[in-house]
C-alpha cells in the first residue's frame, strides 16, 4: 500500500513564486526522500533526509521533516518554467528494503 | 560510472501476449534492484524487489512475476498479458537505499 500522501495533487503558480509540497506518511521511517519526475520519463532524486534531521537545503530546495506529524515538505523556491513536473515523495522504512512512493503533485511554473 | 538501461522504451501488445522486460545495470556490484509500475496519473507502484540473485519479494499478487538470474540483470515477465497491465514500467537500483537511481521506463500499452 502507499506510505506517502503528497498534497495539494496539482499546483500551478508563475514563474518566480516559490512552490510547497507536502508529503505525509504513515510509520516510521529511516529516511524520506523527494524525486522529480519529468512527463513521461524516469524519477531523478532530489534530495534525503535522514529521520533525525528537521531541515534540509540543496540550491533551491527546502525540505523540512516533522517526524511527530510524520510530515515533510518541499519547497522550491524563485520557481522557473523548468521546475514544471511531477514531485513525489518516498520513505524509506526501518528493516525495509524497499522505497514507497505517495502519488504525487504535479507542478506547473506558468513562464 | 553507474548506469541502468532499460528497454524497450514502448511498448504495444495484444492481450494473452507474454511479456520480457529487461533491465540491466553498470558499474556497481549487488546492488537491490526494483521494479515499480506508474498507472497514468498516478503514484508509482512497488511491484517486485530483489536483494540478490535468486532473490524476489513480492508487493503486490498479479499477473507478472520477476526473475535475477544474474546480478546487475532484473527481468519482469508475464506469461498472458492483461489489459490492466498497461502502464509505465520502471526498475531502479540502489546500494545503500540513501538514492535510488531509476532507468528511463517502458510504456506498456496491452490493446
Amino acid at each position: 500500500s502507499q506510505q506517502g500522501e503528497e498534497d495539494p495533487q496539482a499546483l500551478s503558480i508563475q514563474e518566480g513564486e516559490n512552490a510547497t509540497m507536502n508529503c505525509s506518511y504513515k510509520t516510521s521511517i529511516n529516511n524520506l526522500q523527494w524525486y522529480r519526475q519529468n512527463s513521461g520519463r524516469g524519477l531523478v532524486h532530489l534530495i534525503l533526509i535522514r529521520s533525525n534531521e528537521r531541515e534540509k537545503h540543496s540550491g533551491r530546495l527546502r525540505v523540512t521533516l516533522d517526524t511527530s506529524k510524520k510530515s515533510s515538505s518541499l519547497l522550491i523556491t524563485a520557481s522557473r518554467a523548468a521546475d514544471t513536473a511531477s514531485y513525489f515523495c518516498a520513505t524509506d522504512g526501518g528493516g525495509s528494503e524497499k522505497l514507497v512512493f505517495g502519488k504525487g503533485t504535479k507542478l506547473t511554473v506558468n513562464p | 560510472s553507474q548506469t541502468i538501461h532499460q528497454w524497450p522504451a514502448t511498448l504495444v501488445q495484444p492481450v494473452g501476449s507474454p511479456l520480457s522486460l529487461e533491465c540491466t545495470v553498470e558499474g556497481t556490484s549487488n546492488p537491490n534492484l526494483y521494479w515499480y509500475r506508474q498507472a497514468a496519473g498516478r503514484g508509482l507502484q512497488l511491484l517486485f524487489y530483489s536483494v540478490g540473485i535468486g532473490q524476489i519479494s513480492s508487493e503486490v499478487p498479479q499477473n507478472l512475476s520477476a526473475s535475477r538470474p544474474q546480478d546487475r540483470q532484473f527481468i519482469l515477465s508475464s506469461k498472458k498479458l492483461l489489459l490492466s497491465d498497461s502502464g509505465f514500467y520502471l526498475c531502479a537500483w540502489s546500494v545503500n537505499r540513501a538514492h535510488y537511481t531509476f532507468g528511463s521506463g517502458t510504456r506498456l500499452t496491452v490493446v
